[in-house]
């Protein structure tokens, strides 16, 4: 199974702040990842998928990058809504596996 | 509006059994691949089953492998979870997630999820 580790863990940040949150695939997949946010007690939420295609209806705010095993997700301008857990998923391979999650604090 | 609402949850014994369901709207049923993931309290998410548009082809996380089965009624715009053999491992939250229908295993939709509890 591919595995697929986000850092931060946790992070907290400012209204406004610039935020960055990091996954690493233990193999190339390609562009094969997706972003969630999972807002406190909600399901999750696809944000962005094929690492940087903004799911419609997602704010703007969000943008993806990275390919092979190396991805990003930045939060151009934190807003108070943000605060969730992000988690990342490899969808290269059967069983698809999904990072730990970073929790973004405000 | 897509909805996704899931049902059946609650407390069994390690042993038991149990079946969750999930009732689709607002969107061709028949013509996606359905999923199901679970969290545990606390924990991040865990991919559990998939099972395609036409109930053709079925695939299972090994850690449910043999006890959990998948299934769905396109009549009835319905997907299935029966769970056997369970074990306290296997509580979590259970969500039914909708199959972006181009593209790679990408989860587009999420029910509000349902609480599995296996404890004696």
């Amino acid at each position: 199974d591919i595995q697929m580790t986000q850092s931060p863990s946790s992070l907290s940040a400012s209204v406004g702040d610039r935020v960055t949150i990091s996954c690493r695939a233990s193999r190339t997949i390609s562009n094969y990842l997706n972003w969630y946010q999972q807002r406190p007690g909600k399901a999750p939420n696809l944000l962005i998928y094929a690492a940087s295609s903004l799911q419609s209806g997602v704010s703007s705010r969000f943008s993806g990058s990275g390919s092979g095993t190396d991805f990003t997700l930045t939060i151009s301008s934190l807003q108070p809504e943000d605060l969730a857990t992000y988690y990342c998923q490899q969808s290269f391979s059967t069983p698809v596996t999904f990072g730990q999650g970073t929790k973004v604090e405000i | 509006e897509v909805q996704l609402v899931e049902s059946g949850g609650g407390l069994v014994k390690p042993g038991g059994s149990l079946r969750v369901s999930c009732a689709a709207s607002g969107f061709t049923f028949s013509t996606y691949d359905m999923n199901w993931v679970r969290q545990a309290p606390g924990k991040g998410l865990e991919w559990v089953s998939s099972i395609s548009s036409s109930g053709s082809y079925i695939y299972y996380a090994d850690s449910v492998k043999g006890r959990f089965t998948i299934s769905r009624d396109n009549a009835k715009n319905s997907l299935f979870l029966q769970m056997n053999s369970l074990r306290a491992e296997d509580t979590a939250v259970y969500f039914c997630a909708r199959r972006r229908v181009v593209g790679a295993t990408t989860f587009d939709s999420w029910g509000q999820g349902i609480l599995v509890t296996v404890s004696s």
